[in-house]
């Protein structure tokens, strides 16, 4: 199966800095998708991004297939973003792999 | 939102003793899907459906059952539960109208003593 490796493990920001958080697979997926999880535990899905660039917010996303990465930009950070980010890809059509985080602490 | 709910939201029980955990759907989507969470590990799949009475196993399956007899629920349930099964599980469901995007419930944290 695939592996999924994200990176940095742990990221310290103060409000308002700007971060990137890489999401490197071992072989081609056909879905890629980034998590956020809160520090009460809830996940919940931030974009679904198995190509190209997409943008929400402060929060966007770009996959480049061909190179087995992806990045995730958080820009102009709040408290409000802190906990796990996950990224995680399909194999065989119905079952995510996950990786296992990064973890974000914004400080005011 | 995409209406799941996990019940119980906390559990605490011995080695050895059987445990079912419930995950509820109210908006009739046909996949489901149990994951465990632990420190240093992430996410990972325990079983699955994509139907009902239909299953299959994730990559971490040993120990655990599951079964769906209705649409709306998937149980899983842990026949004589160890202290390595002390984990929070989630429960997540593929929306029909998003294929390709995964939601989950609020979780279980399980503690096997």
């Amino acid at each position: 199966g695939i592996q999924v490796e994200q990176s940095p493990p742990d990221l310290i920001l103060q409000e308002g800095a700007n971060s990137t958080l890489r999401c490197n697979f071992s072989d081609s997926v056909n879905n890629l998708q980034w998590f956020h999880q809160n520090p009460w535990g809830q996940l919940i899905n931030l974009f679904y991004i198995p190509s190209g660039t997409k943008q929400n917010g402060r929060l966007s996303a770009t996959t480049v297939a061909t190179e087995r990465y992806s990045l995730l930009y958080i820009s102009s950070s709040q408290t409000t973003d802190s906990g796990v980010y996950f990224c995680a890809a399909y194999y065989n059509t119905d079952k995510l792999i996950f990786g296992t985080g990064t973890r974000l602490q914004v400080f005011p | 939102d995409a209406g799941i709910t996990q019940s119980p939201r906390h559990k605490v029980t011995e080695t050895g003793t059987p445990v079912t955990l419930r995950c509820h759907q109210t908006e009739n989507h046909r996949y489901m899907y149990w994951y465990r969470q632990d420190p240093g590990h992430g996410l990972r799949l325990i079983h699955y459906s994509y139907g009902v009475k239909d299953t299959d196993k994730g990559e971490v399956s040993d120990g655990y059952s599951v079964s769906r007899s209705k649409t709306e629920d998937f149980l899983l349930t842990l026949e004589s539960a160890t202290s390595s099964q002390t984990s929070v599980y989630f429960c997540a469901i593929t929306s029909d109208r998003a294929p390709d995007t995964q939601y989950f419930g609020p979780g279980t944290r399980l503690t096997v003593l």
